[in-house]
């Protein structure tokens, strides 16, 4: 099945910087989706970005799908953007229902008010 | 916003005990989909439902798991004899079609003793 690997796997930064966390993956993809997992344990949906660029507020998106990456962007970081950030994607498969989303190991990030 | 919603946040059960985790899904999608997480690992996937039947299952959906759409509107994960090693934060997603942006609950602790 398709791979997906996330860095850096831990990140400590101080309140106000600014950080790029990268997701890899090993195939083409049909969907690509950023989560936050809050301290809760809620997957709070953050991009739907399986090709293009992104911006929500402080944080924004890439996804180069010809050479199988991804990167989330966060700036000004608050501690409230502490948590693991997740990468999923669906394999680009042609048979009906392999629409499973893989997710890589997660970044966690603890931002040091 | 319309959201998935699982019930309970958190349940304790016996080692052998059967379990139901209850979902409702979006109100007009189609997939439907149950993952796990093991306190600090990866999210997996176990099984995703389409039209009223299993579309695939990884190794860990054996016999003692199954799924019911009992009506229109829940979408349930049995887990017939608990194991202590079923101790995880289950979640459950829903799609409105193939490669569209997937949402998931805020997740099931399920804790078994």
């Amino acid at each position: 099945g398709i791979q997906v690997e996330q860095s850096p796997p831990d990140l400590i930064l101080q309140e106000g910087a600014n950080s790029t966390l990268r997701c890899n993956f090993s195939d083409s993809v049909n969907n690509l989706q950023w989560f936050h997992q809050n301290p809760w344990g809620q997957l709070i949906n953050l991009f739907y970005i399986p090709s293009g660029t992104k911006q929500n507020g402080r944080l924004s998106a890439t996804t180069v799908a010809t050479e199988r990456y991804s990167l989330l962007y966060i700036s000004s970081s608050q501690t409230t953007d502490s948590g693991v950030y997740f990468c999923a994607v669906e394999g680009k498969i042609a048979n009906f229902g392999n629409e499973k989303l893989t997710f890589g190991t997660g970044t966690r990030l603890t931002i040091i008010p | 916003e319309p959201e998935v919603t699982q019930t309970p946040s958190h349940q304790v059960t016996q080692m052998g005990q059967e379990v139901i985790l209850r979902c409702v899904p979006i109100s007009n999608h189609l997939y439907f989909y149950w993952y796990r997480q093991i306190l600090g690992q990866k999210v997996e996937f176990l099984v995703s439902f389409y039209n009223n039947e299993i579309s695939e299952k990884s190794e860990i959906f054996d016999d003692q798991f199954s799924v019911e759409r009992p009506d229109g509107s829940n979408f349930t994960l049995k887990i017939r004899s608990t194991k202590l090693e079923d101790s995880a934060m289950y979640f459950c997603a829903s799609r409105a079609g193939r490669s569209t942006e997937a949402f998931f609950g805020q997740g099931t602790r399920l804790t078994v003793v």
